[in-house]
């Protein structure tokens, strides 16, 4: 199985500066047919259903402000939230849809300072 | 509209069995792969299993092989989790999500419904 691994477990951001969630897998999610990768970046606001922000590593989801931008690939992904605002308070998790099972990271709570 | 509905859950004693279902409106729910995903309180995401659109592949998490059987009817926009031999470590909010045609990821994902194994 695919372990992800995300740092920090939170942090804690002022409004308006930028924040930084890794995540790393155990083996790389780069599909080479395609060169793309299977990996994912989810937000959970307390009480909700987590919400896809961003596929293919970097592809951001319909919708998605661009404040929100994903980077990386093979096994190393970082998700940077370049001006934090109050509603991004929330988990962030990443994901592998490489292979079954499609394991997600830890988790990353995001709290403003 | 786009939308996963979740039902079914509920307490259940230790041992016990129970069906969630989910039904899918607003898409062409028969073309997709679907999964369930699970969020013990106060704990990260878990993925449980996943069905392909015509059934044809399916996977579960080790932890749940044996015990839980995903199933959909696509006549029905439906899907399906018949999980039995529940323990504590079962309660959970339990998520059906959509995998995206063309990238795979979970893009939608339905309110979610709890349940608590206990006696």
């Amino acid at each position: 199985d695919i372990v992800m691994t995300q740092s920090p477990d939170s942090l804690a951001v002022s409004l308006g500066e930028r924040a930084t969630i890794n995540c790393k897998s155990s083996q790389s999610v780069l599909y080479s047919s395609n060169n793309k990768n299977y990996f994912g970046w989810y937000q959970q606001k307390p009480g909700q259903p987590p919400k896809l922000l961003i596929y293919w590593a970097s592809a951001r989801e319909s919708g998605v402000p661009d404040r929100f931008s994903g980077s990386g690939s093979g096994t190393d992904f970082t998700l940077t939230i370049s001006s934090l605002q109050a509603e991004d308070v929330a988990v962030y998790y990443c994901q592998q849809y490489y292979n079954a099972p499609f394991t997600f990271g830890g988790g990353t709570k995001v709290e403003i300072k | 509209e786009v939308q996963l509905v979740e039902s079914g859950g509920g307490l259940v004693k230790p041992g016990g069995s129970l069906r969630l279902s989910c039904a899918a409106s607003g898409f062409t729910f028969s073309t997709y792969t679907m999964n369930w995903v699970r969020q013990a309180p106060g704990k990260g995401l878990e993925w449980v299993s996943s069905i392909s659109s015509s059934s044809s592949y399916i996977y579960y998490a080790d932890s749940m092989k044996g015990r839980f059987t995903i199933s959909r009817d696509n006549a029905k926009n439906s899907l399906y989790l018949q999980m039995s031999s529940l323990g504590a470590e079962d309660t959970a909010v339990y998520y059906c999500a959509r995998a995206n045609l063309g990238f795979d990821a979970f893009d939608v994902w339905g309110q979610g419904t709890m349940v608590t194994v206990s006696s």
